[in-house]
């Protein structure tokens, strides 16, 4: 019954690596969003898509790539690993979007990637 | 059901006043309150969090405080300037988890050179 999840849960990988993390919402949301969490527990939007369209992508690596094969899931896969990659990435979903302000974010337990 | 509410929806108000936004919410069992801005057709940007423990926290010119008991957190900013214009939502997360977050309708603010 969960309804915005991500796998792995953990990830710990070497420097230089390219992996991927998995994001399903079972919600039947519209928009679907990709944050990092800092090590002070800040939440910074990456990406945002709707529908499968990319709609916002903030100042990221090209080293991040969103993928949405359907507006059920939205993966991100990361290459060329770094030690500043490290952090929790999560996952969330909205019925409508950044635009509706109002709209609640329903997010997903995260995954905590550590690059050593 | 936890309801979050801000008041005023929109403020405007001239560079470099200090201004006050308010939240306030109906279930104070919550696990921490986070404030974040919010760029026109942007993604949300988080500035200060507050653990339900704590009764405040600053970075640079924002300082937010909480008080459970009342259901309420304050986000103060000093010395307001054009760039601090945006929309300012406060949120809490559902009981167990962060896997809900409930939004305040948002403060629109504007700051007039």
């Amino acid at each position: 019954d969960t309804a915005v999840s991500q796998t792995p849960k953990y990830l710990v990988t070497q420097m230089g690596n390219d992996k991927s993390i998995k994001c399903e919402q079972n919600l039947g949301h519209d928009t679907m969003y990709w944050y990092k969490q800092d090590s002070k527990k800040f939440l910074k939007i990456m990406f945002s898509y709707n529908n499968k369209e990319l709609i916002i992508n903030e100042t990221v690596p090209n080293r991040f790539s969103p993928k949405s094969p359907d507006k059920a899931h939205l993966n991100l896969h990361i290459n060329s690993l770094e030690l500043g990659d490290s952090a929790v990435y999560f996952c969330a979903s909205s019925h409508q979007g950044v635009l509706a302000v109002t709209d609640t974010q329903y997010f997903g337990p995260g995954t905590r990637l550590t690059v050593l | 059901k936890q309801e979050v509410t801000q008041i005023p929806a929109a403020l405007s108000v001239p560079e470099g006043e200090n201004l006050v936004l308010n939240c306030s919410f109906t279930d104070s069992a919550i696990y921490n309150l986070q404030w974040f801005r919010q760029d026109p057709g942007k993604g949300l940007t988080s500035l200060l969090l507050i653990q339900s423990s704590q009764r405040e926290q600053t970075s640079g010119r924002l300082n937010a405080s909480l008080d459970k008991s009342s259901g309420r957190s304050t986000l103060y900013i000093a010395a307001s300037q054009p760039g601090d214009s945006a929309t300012y939502l406060c949120a809490v997360p559902g009981y167990s988890s962060a896997s809900k977050i409930i939004f305040g309708s948002g403060t629109r603010l504007s700051i007039r050179p």
